[in-house]
């Protein structure tokens, strides 16, 4: 399974672009990335995914290099409410369950 | 509305007893996953399933037993021979067989375990 290597912490002006960076070198082909947050004491909340292609959504935008060893998520106007835990997930294919294989993730805050 | 409701909120367990997590979702999904959580730590797999009747160990299975009797439902027993229950208890549930849509897991929020 693939590992995700993220920076601990961040921190971002309120109203800036929030760069959330990782490292996923050991991926496979097959292997999507997927980007949740979590609040305290909350469940995980979906962001975005992504196989090769960069993706937007109305939360964010993924970056996914060239030779797909590395990503980043896109926050680009960062609010109070956006600070949260970060994880860059690797999911497992279907036919080893699809399970998200969660790292440490990146504690964003984001400061006015 | 649509989602996933995993009751109580908040759970004490006595040395040596059994204790049983509900996770109960009104997506239609097929797949259910049970996650635990440690402080400051990401989450680690249970069990999940993927049909009803049918379940796979994850990371940490040992001492959790899990049951699927019904699509909507997938508890988590926390048995006695779990010697490190506390953590917060998360499950999720997701569309399988879409893998070329690759949907997303959804959370619910959660259960925290104390020893009392």
């Amino acid at each position: 399974d693939a590992k995700t290597t993220q920076p601990p912490s961040m921190d971002c002006a309120e109203g800036r672009a929030a760069n959330l960076p990782c490292n996923h070198s050991t991926i496979s082909g097959n292997e999507y990335v997927y980007w949740y947050r979590q609040i305290h004491s909350q469940g995980p909340q979906y962001i975005i995914h992504g196989l090769k292609n960069n993706e937007t959504n109305e939360m964010a935008s993924l970056i996914i290099t060239e030779d797909r060893k590395s990503s980043t998520l896109i926050l680009p106007h960062a609010t109070l409410r956006d600070t949260a835990v970060y994880y860059c997930i690797v999911r497992a294919p279907y036919n080893q369950g699809g399970k998200l294989i969660f790292g440490q993730g990146t504690e964003l805050s984001v400061k006015p | 509305d649509g989602g996933i409701t995993q009751s109580p909120k908040y759970l004490f367990r006595k040395e040596g007893q059994n204790v049983t997590l509900s996770c109960e979702q009104n997506l239609n999904h097929d797949a259910m996953y049970w996650y635990r959580q440690d402080p400051g730590q990401g989450l680690r797999l249970i069990y999940y399933s993927q049909i009803v009747n049918d379940f796979q160990k994850g990371d940490i299975a040992e001492g959790y037993s899990v049951s699927r009797e019904k699509k909507e439902s997938f508890p988590l027993t926390v048995t006695s021979a779990q010697k490190n229950p506390t953590a917060f208890y998360l499950c999720a549930s997701r569309m399988p067989g879409q893998d070329l849509l690759n949907q997303p897991q959804h959370f619910g929020d959660g259960t925290r375990l104390s020893i009392l």
